[in-house]
């Protein structure tokens, strides 16, 4: 079955201090992963998305996130972190059943606090 | 400016007593979804709609309805509300069916049943 695993239900970080989140996934197909952020009384907005192609990443507010297949991984980085990136973070995998459903499966999520 | 809308943010409500949470999308997106978040759990899928009239089951669709009507709304349906149904509801929609379409996501409802 699928699923994602976050190891870090909590992460305390400097600010200006670099930050590595971590995630992996299990999935019998080729996934589709995504990287969420919640801040506090927010919705999920989306970070980034991997489908194929270069396997690191790009996406907003400084983030990036390397795929590694051989790891089953999707870790989530930012090489120097702001106050305002203080939030819960959720890895997500797509999961396509024949095109009957695009379900994300969701890990439980890292809350990420930044100290001063 | 797009993007899905919920109501309301918070309720707080009655065992046995039905309730809606409305969702709403002005991008016209064909797929909606519904998911609950709960601590330790992440967010699991309840009810999807592919499009208007045509629904189905997620993963935790015990006690929930969901109709699609129009294109645009989702609302989600507790016919008798129970206390383990407390959680953090969230409504999503996406323009096309598949997993490479990203999913945007409503403020979220907060839910508590006493």
């Amino acid at each position: 079955a699928q699923s994602v695993t976050q190891p870090d239900i909590h992460i305390t970080v400097s600010e200006g201090a670099s930050l590595e989140l971590r995630c992996n996934y299990s999935y019998g197909a080729t996934p589709y992963l995504f990287w969420y952020v919640q801040s506090p009384g927010q919705g999920l907005q989306l970070l980034l998305k991997y489908f194929s192609g270069d396997t690191l990443v790009q996406g907003i507010k400084g983030f990036e996130a390397e795929f590694k297949r051989s790891q089953s991984s999707f870790n989530l980085r930012k090489p120097s972190v702001h106050w305002s990136d203080a939030a819960e973070y959720f890895c997500a995998v797509g999961a396509n059943y024949g095109g009957a459903t695009n379900k994300l499966i969701f890990g439980t999520g890292t809350l990420l606090a930044v100290q001063p | 400016e797009a993007q899905v809308t919920q109501n309301p943010r918070y309720l707080i409500t009655v065992t046995g007593k039905k309730l809606t949470v409305t969702c709403s999308q002005n991008m016209n997106h064909e797929y909606m979804s519904w998911y609950r978040q709960d601590p330790g759990l992440g967010l699991r899928q309840i009810y999807y709609s592919m499009n208007v009239e045509v629904t189905d089951k997620g993963d935790v669709p015990e006690g929930y309805k969901v109709s699609r009507k129009e294109k645009r709304n989702f609302p989600l349906i507790l016919e008798s509300p129970s206390p383990n149904q407390t959680s953090l509801y969230f409504c999503a929609s996406s323009f096309v069916l598949g997993s490479t379409d990203t999913q945007y996501f409503g403020p979220g409802t907060r839910l508590t049943v006493l």
